[in-house]
């Protein structure tokens, strides 16, 4: 089965920086994918990451380390409108994705 | 990138009843949609993936006979909650793939509560 492990909850002040964590075991690996989710709404892409290393993205950064199972996302000068909740997501194959639990990030002033 | 638009964003509806969720892809053939479910503060669950002109494949413990699905065309596919019950109460959520190599790209989400 897959196991994709994110925590469940964190706090930050806006302007700083967060890491957000994700550890996977799964039966195959074709790209990670960090997702963004306001509440009610649907996911929208952040960052895909399928060799090692980092990858970045104007505030966004995403790391991949495939021999530890081990992703992070960057979130750098916090604003009010990064609070949501960040999904980490393996493909499986071609298509197939399985996803975190999410990370409610809040952002306060 | 792939546009996909999904109906209702909501829905209520009595139990007992069925209600029926479109997904379409609005600038991509999509021969391949895939829907999932989520509940409060839960990862996103993929249910089944939806084949073009032909069935759809269902996930370990997703009853397809409740979940009813069908993907007649290109640019369309539906997912049927059948005789809905209050468990049945989620957020559901369609996707597709433009290509190998690009991200999926979601529907708006449809939010089910059944009464």
């Amino acid at each position: 089965g897959q196991n994709i492990d994110q925590p469940t909850e964190m706090t930050a002040t806006e302007g700083a920086i967060v890491q957000i964590n994700c550890t996977y075991q799964t039966s195959g690996f074709n790209g990670l994918f960090w997702y963004q989710q306001h509440a009610g709404e649907a996911p929208t892409f952040l960052s895909y990451n399928v060799l090692d290393g980092l990858e970045e993205k104007g505030r966004f950064s995403s790391f991949l380390s495939r021999s530890k199972g081990y992703s992070y996302l960057l979130l750098k000068e916090l604003q009010m409108k990064d609070s949501a909740s960040y999904l980490c997501a393996v493909r499986d194959g071609d298509y197939k994705l399985s996803f975190g639990a999410g990370t409610t990030v809040t952002v306060r002033a | 990138g792939a546009v996909v638009s999904q109906h209702p964003s909501w829905v209520i509806c009595k139990s007992g009843t069925s209600v029926k969720i479109e997904c379409r892809s609005l600038d991509f053939q999509a021969t391949t949609m895939f829907w999932y479910r989520q509940f409060p503060k839960q990862s996103l669950m993929l249910m089944a993936t939806s084949n073009e002109g032909s069935k759809a494949t269902y996930e370990q413990g997703v009853e397809k006979d409740k979940f009813l699905i069908n993907h007649a065309s290109l640019t369309l596919s539906t997912l049927t909650v059948t005789s809905a019950h209050p468990e049945d109460s989620s957020f559901y959520i369609c996707s597709h793939w433009a290509g190998k190599n690009t991200e999926a790209f979601f529907g708006q989400g449809t939010r089910l509560t059944v009464v």
